[in-house]
């Protein structure tokens, strides 16, 4: 059964930190991995999407990496902003499904202090 | 293209009741998937639809059902509600095949008293 696994559980650094948000999960038999985020009471907003031929992503200040070997994947995030503070999610979809079936971690509530 | 869309946004209801959930997928998706989320936990799977069956199913009571129509759009039913079934429902959809990202609703927030 697959898991997903985020440490931090919680994260407040002040605003202009580089930080790092980890993931790991417990079966390298998924074939893509994304970073999701969510603000209070709302819906998912994906952030990057790392297919399973790829090691990482890149997207403004965000970039996404994704070891299948050790499964593990890290979310880094540089110049944090206040506008970042969120709960951030990471989730895998495992091999034999469609992209719309997620295994989640339960997520790592960031807090940049201004 | 107005992406997944779900309705309602909040719902109230009192213990035993039933109630449906809507959403429509983003346009060219087939395959729609429901999450239950519980206040501080990451989303947890109920069930996958794809040419109006489902076809999937994670470790949720048969209180729980669903069903799809023929144009992709999804409802979720849950029926005999308890207080533990508060939580926001998240609607996905992808397509069915093809390794792309899956896209979420905004959800609806159920509240049972």
């Amino acid at each position: 059964k697959q898991e997903v696994t985020q440490i931090p559980a919680a994260l407040s650094v002040p605003e202009g930190e580089n930080l790092v948000l980890n993931c790991s999960f417990t079966d390298s038999a998924i074939y893509n991995l994304q970073w999701f985020r969510q603000d209070p009471g709302k819906g998912l907003t994906s952030l990057l999407l790392i297919q399973s031929s790829q090691r990482e992503q890149t997207s403004g200040r965000l970039n996404a990496s994704l070891d299948k070997s050790s499964g593990r994947s890290t979310l880094y995030i540089a110049a944090s902003q206040p506008g970042d503070s969120a709960t951030y999610l990471c989730a895998g979809s495992p091999w034999g499904s469609s992209a719309s079936k997620i295994i989640f971690g339960s997520g790592t509530r960031l807090s940049i202090r201004p | 293209d107005a992406g997944v869309t779900q309705s309602p946004t909040h719902l109230i209801k009192t213990r035993g009741q039933q109630v449906t959930l809507r959403c429509s997928p983003k346009s060219g998706h087939d395959t729609v998937s429901w999450y239950q989320q519980a206040l501080g936990q990451g989303p947890q799977f109920i069930f996958q639809y794809y040419e109006e069956e489902e076809r999937q199913r994670g470790n949720f009571p048969d209180r729980f059902s669903g069903h799809q129509f023929p144009n992709y759009s999804s409802e979720l039913n849950v029926n005999a509600l308890l207080l533990g079934d508060s939580a926001l429902y998240l609607c996905a959809s992808s397509p069915r095949i093809g390794f792309t990202e899956a896209f979420f609703g905004q959800g609806t927030r159920l509240t049972v008293v």
